[in-house]
């Protein structure tokens, strides 16, 4: 019974770097977001997706981008990494009008 | 405009005493209104939810909310608080497709 599952858990990466967090879910959901946590700031809705194919922007999208190409997968991309986007990024899923379900959460620092 | 306004960042309380931790939300239609809890370094879980119906919600480890439309409020509450309730506390407003999360409060609980 995976749920949502992140990878990488922890990722360093330096100033203008690109890479890909993962997120799969194997509950069949059609919602899928990204979110971001920041100390005092809660956590901000980076992209989420309603269905494959799907995408649009939450309140902190800039520097990110996304894909819903499955049901299962919505990767995260960052394309150049800056500092201000050292974060803990959250995946979740759910059905349409039900609760979410977290990911474990992928802790990254830029350097 | 959608929100969510925890007013308190920091709780103190002693174990065994009873807990209220406030939340205000700011929506135009009926909210479906959650509250999640998250442990030093995990992922969130899901206390408790309201959609409609019954305004007082009952939901895991003993706790409970009453939704208030007329003071638009949520808060949630425990009668006895133990150790391992120490955490960060979320209420979050779904929006249609994700979730709006207050800022969060930190529940401290002394011996």
């Amino acid at each position: 019974n995976a749920g949502v599952t992140q990878t990488p858990k922890f990722q360093v990466l330096k100033t203008g770097q690109s890479m890909t967090l993962q997120c799969a879910q194997d509950m069949n959901h059609e919602y899928m977001s990204w979110y971001r946590q920041d100390p005092g700031m809660g956590l901000r809705l980076i992209h989420y997706s309603v269905g494959a194919g799907i995408t649009d922007q939450g309140e902190v999208p800039n520097g990110y981008n996304v894909s819903r190409s499955t049901t299962e997968d919505f990767p995260l991309r960052l394309l150049s990494a800056a500092p201000s986007q050292t974060s803990v990024y959250f995946c979740a899923s759910s059905p349409m009008g039900q609760p979410q379900h977290f990911g474990d959460g992928t802790r990254l620092s830029i350097l | 405009a959608q929100s969510v306004t925890q007013p308190d960042i920091h709780i103190t309380v002693s174990e065994g005493a009873s807990l209220e931790l406030r939340c205000n939300y700011s929506y135009g239609a009926t909210p479906y209104l959650f509250w999640y809890v998250q442990s030093p370094g995990q992922g969130l879980q899901l206390l408790l939810k309201y959609f409609s119906g019954d305004t007082l919600v009952q939901g895991i480890k003993g706790f409970e909310a009453e939704f208030k439309r007329s003071q638009s409020s949520f808060n949630l509450r425990k009668p006895s608080v133990h150790w391992s309730d120490a955490a960060e506390y979320f209420c979050a407003l779904n929006s249609g497709y994700a979730l709006n999360f207050g800022k969060g409060t930190s529940l401290l609980v002394t011996p």
